[in-house]
């Protein structure tokens, strides 16, 4: 099975900009949660989406946004870019049957974004 | 709520020597419990999870974590590290819910570097 692919890899940008990522969950994965990565917050939760509606949400501002489309792709957008918003963003998907928390997550390589 | 803190940001061992990352968590409900691992440029990757059941868990790679809730602690070791064992490790809490796979609340992550 391919792994969960995130597009674009890598991705520059300037302040005030809005920017799209897009992740393809592993087939047959319904569950697909977004993850921020900086040196100094490290890795923080932001969203997870199953079955097209967001279950949870961490603390971001407005700003960041996210869907989840009918076959389980998802994409996140972050509006009016800050420099603080450059960072490793993380896309993970699971089963989402039955595991509840206990289930894993597997996670994308990533797309680095850079705001000048 | 749950937290995890990580002792030790980097850790430093020689090739064939005892690999010890340290791991404790709070949380208010039988936790769920993950060690994931981190190499440059690249997505996270499932090393091991403690759900229920016995508190020794194995994972890939030849590193086990045990799981003592009288310590509150989840701490990962290796008998004899491998080149290929530096990385960055982040233990891991899930914060879900019910039929949620929730969110995954990660420590500040340590980063391992083996000596020849």
């Amino acid at each position: 099975k391919a792994g969960v692919t995130q597009t674009p890899r890598y991705l520059i940008k300037t302040r005030g900009q809005q920017v799209t990522l897009s992740c393809s969950p592993i087939s047959g994965h319904r569950s697909v949660s977004w993850y921020q990565q900086t040196p100094g917050q490290g890795l923080q939760f932001l969203f997870e989406y199953f079955s097209e509606t967001q279950r949870n949400k961490g603390n971001f501002p407005g700003r960041f946004s996210g869907r989840q489309f009918s076959n389980s792709r998802s994409e996140m957008n972050v509006s009016t870019l800050e420099l603080g918003d450059s960072a490793l963003y993380l896309c993970a998907s699971s089963l989402a049957l039955g595991d509840g928390p206990a289930g894993t997550q597997y996670f994308g390589p990533g797309t680095r974004l850079l705001v000048l | 709520a749950q937290s995890v803190t990580q002792l030790g940001s980097h850790v430093s061992v020689s090739e064939g020597a005892l690999v010890l990352l340290r791991c404790n968590y709070s949380s208010s409900v039988p936790p769920y419990l993950f060690w994931y691992v981190q190499y440059p440029n690249q997505g996270l990757q499932l090393l091991l999870k403690y759900t229920t059941g016995a508190t020794l868990v194995k994972g890939i790679n030849g590193f086990e974590a045990e799981f003592k809730k009288s310590e509150t602690s989840f701490h990962l070791t290796k008998p004899s590290a491998h080149m290929s064992d530096a990385a960055e490790y982040f233990c891991a809490v899930s914060g879900g819910y019910g039929g949620s796979q929730g969110n995954l609340i990660f420590g500040k992550g340590t980063k391992l570097s083996v000596k020849p």
